[in-house]
């Protein structure tokens, strides 16, 4: 079957380095992507990996693995604005219309 | 910027009612997409549509039905609204089937049945 897995809940301290791992089995892949979520509000793209190695984007970068079927997503400097839950997906191979997500890590950014 | 609109923030409806959730983007996007999100299960998809009038099932299509008249708006239907189906839906939309192209979410409906 398909799945995708990442903690269920993380807390960091403000300035901190934190980093959300995210582990996938899927039929096909056609890129990886991970999206931020403040409750109560619509996800919103963070970044997107193909190919192996380090997407660096100013305090967030993401990590892909496509041989272990791992990313992960590395936040720095921690602001208390992080504090949200993160998505890590995967687009399939079925031409690429689906996408499935992982159930989301809450991130707590403490002072 | 992209902007994907929907028709409610909070819906309250009784088991049985027919419940239409509408979705408008303003980006000509041929890809649109229903999700319903619950604690601990994630995203996970209804139908999505890749062009108008066409409409394919996604991973838990039981009891939902879509219509995509014209390609800004796409519609979820409950036919016969029940309490399991009480759960927060997002639609998205997506210009192309590849690359990096990414999902535009809108702000969400969050939906109880009584």
């Amino acid at each position: 079957g398909q799945n995708i897995d990442q903690p269920t809940e993380m807390t960091a301290t403000e300035g901190a380095i934190v980093q959300i791992n995210c582990t996938y089995q899927t039929s096909g892949f056609n890129g990886l992507f991970w999206y931020q979520q403040h409750a109560g509000e619509a996800p919103t793209f963070l970044s997107y990996n193909v190919l192996d190695g380090l997407e660096e984007k100013g305090r967030f970068s993401s990590f892909l693995s496509r041989s272990k079927g791992y990313s992960y997503l590395l936040l720095k400097e921690l602001q208390m604005k992080d504090s949200a839950s993160y998505l890590c997906a995967v687009r399939g191979g079925d031409g690429g219309f689906k996408t499935i997500f992982g159930a989301g890590t809450r991130l707590f950014v403490k002072a | 910027d992209v902007k994907v609109t929907q028709s409610s923030r909070y819906l309250v409806k009784r088991t049985g009612e027919k419940v239409f959730l509408e979705c408008v983007q303003d980006m000509d996007h041929e890809n649109m997409f229903w999700y319903r999100q619950d604690p601990g299960l994630g995203l996970r998809l209804i139908y999505f549509s890749y062009d108008v009038k066409m409409k394919e099932k996604g991973d838990i299509p039981e009891g939902y039905s879509v219509s995509r008249e014209k390609k800004e708006r796409f519609s979820l239907i409950l036919e016969s609204a029940s309490t399991n189906q009480t759960s927060m839906y997002l639609c998205a939309s997506r210009g192309g089937a590849g690359g990096a192209e990414t999902q535009y979410f809108g702000p969400g409906t969050r939906l109880l049945v009584l």
